[in-house]
């Protein structure tokens, strides 16, 4: 079975770290680009940051550009995200999400975010 | 920055409905536009990419079109499993941008 699973969430003050985890199992996780999505309460979905399979390219959203770093490791089928120095406004459930796609002849198609985590939870409070 | 502008942010409609939901993209983002379906409590899913290619197992009711940068979510017949919240996204570049969604409730 395809499936992603986030660890690492809790509680953290103002101005803290805290490393989530995603872990991949059930198809070949160094094929595909990966993506981390946020969900604060009651409010709508916000992509965070996308890695490529071979971690050459790495897009991070303006709002967290410069605290967070997001990184994968192949060999253990595992994507990272390194949050520092976090905010209020950063409490939220986190997903890691799979980007498909396909080949079609020699072309690779991306498609849209077709695998997603049960999401872990990151509160950010004193 | 590429924005996605999402409407109506909420919908009342009834069973058998025919609704519609658009997105304007602020830039071209040729085909890379995908949506998806949120329940409450759940992870969302993703229902189609490439602005109109259903998932596996999405009900032929959903379609998906494009028109220069507005896209628009169609569902043909309104079933009560179709209540969520559904959001569009851009994938052609950064930073990826959702749509601020569309709750679809019951009327």
């Amino acid at each position: 079975e395809v499936q992603l699973e986030e660890s690492g969430g809790g509680l953290v003050q103002p101005g803290g770290s805290l490393r989530l985890s995603c872990a991949a199992s059930g198809f070949n996780f160094s094929h595909y680009s990966m993506n981390w999505v946020r969900q604060a309460p009651g409010k709508g979905l916000e992509w965070l940051s996308y890695i490529s399979s071979t971690s050459n390219v790495i897009y991070y959203a303006n709002s967290v550009k410069g605290r967070f770093t997001m990184s994968r490791d192949n060999a253990k089928n595992s994507l990272y995200l390194q949050m520092n120095n976090l905010r209020a406004e950063d409490t939220a459930v986190y997903y890691c999400a799979r980007q498909g796609g396909a080949y079609f002849g020699s072309a690779y198609y991306y498609h849209g975010m077709d695998v997603w985590g049960q999401g872990t939870t990151v509160t950010v409070s004193s | 920055d590429i924005q996605m502008t999402q409407s109506p942010s909420f919908l009342s409609a009834s069973v058998g409905d025919k609704v519609t939901i658009t997105c304007r993209a602020s830039q071209d983002i040729f085909n890379y536009l995908a949506w998806y379906q949120q329940k409450p409590g759940k992870v969302p899913k993703l229902l189609m990419y490439s602005v109109s290619t259903l998932q596996p197992g999405v009900p032929s009711r959903f379609s998906g079109s494009r028109s220069g940068t507005d896209f628009t979510l169609t569902i043909s017949r309104l079933q009560p499993e179709d209540f969520a919240t559904y959001y569009c996204q851009n994938y052609y570049n950064s930073p990826r941008t959702f749509g601020l969604g569309t709750k679809v409730e019951i009327k």
